[in-house]
């Protein structure tokens, strides 16, 4: 198995640009997910393979890659985005999430 | 609208076993596999287990290899998970989660003597 490793925070003021890094040492792009999490709640699907988004997932909302680097990219972060985010990788029958990242937008 | 809802959670002693179930609606149940993953109070998501669209092929972390069982009833639109010789690191939320990305509200398992 593998590792997703993330910044365990990143902070932005509202309608900056909040970036959020996933690294791994093999990341197949097609099965990289991108969860949002918030307070009480269980996680919200934002991106998948790489760059999709979910219906009803706002157009702020974008991923890309870069090497072994995926990014989640929130252009002009809202305070409702406040939350934890997690990457996670499924191929090769490997599944794992990355550590998280807290979000704190202020 | 895609629901799954998990039950079977609740407080046990070390070493106990408990069985959770899923049950899912909204979409096509037996055509995408399906996965259970936990948060400790406090803590990061952990994958644990996932089970084939048709349940041939199952997959568990190595945490919980041995121990637990991912299953599932197509017919039933069900999906389950055994759990045996449980341990206080085993407390948790456990969610299932469909292959479309779409995660239940959880339920609380407490290992506890």
């Amino acid at each position: 198995s593998y590792e997703l490793t993330q910044p365990s925070s990143v902070s932005v003021s509202p309608g900056q640009t909040a970036r959020i890094t996933c690294s791994g040492d093999v990341l197949p792009k097609k099965y990289l997910r991108w969860f949002q999490q918030k307070p009480g709640q269980a996680p919200v699907l934002m991106i998948y393979s790489e760059n999709e988004r979910p219906s009803g997932i706002p157009e702020r909302f974008s991923g890309s890659s870069s090497g072994t680097t995926v990014t989640l990219t929130i252009s002009g972060a809202q305070v409702e985005d406040e939350a934890d985010y997690y990457c996670y990788s499924a191929a090769d029958n490997n599944w794992v999430f990355g550590g998280g990242t807290k979000l704190t937008v202020l | 609208e895609v629901q799954l809802l998990e039950s079977g959670g609740g407080f046990i002693q070390p070493g106990g076993s408990l069985k959770l179930s899923c049950a899912a609606s909204g979409f096509s149940f037996s055509s995408y596999a399906m996965s259970w993953v936990r948060q400790a109070p406090g803590k990061g998501l952990e994958w644990i287990a996932t089970i084939s669209d048709s349940g041939s092929d199952t997959y568990y972390a190595d945490s919980v290899r041995g121990r637990f069982t991912i299953s599932r009833d197509n017919s039933r639109n069900t999906l389950y998970l055994q759990m045996k010789s449980l341990r206080a690191e085993d407390t948790a939320v456990y969610y299932c989660a469909n292959g479309g990305g779409y995660w239940g509200q959880g339920t609380l398992v407490t290992v506890s003597s």
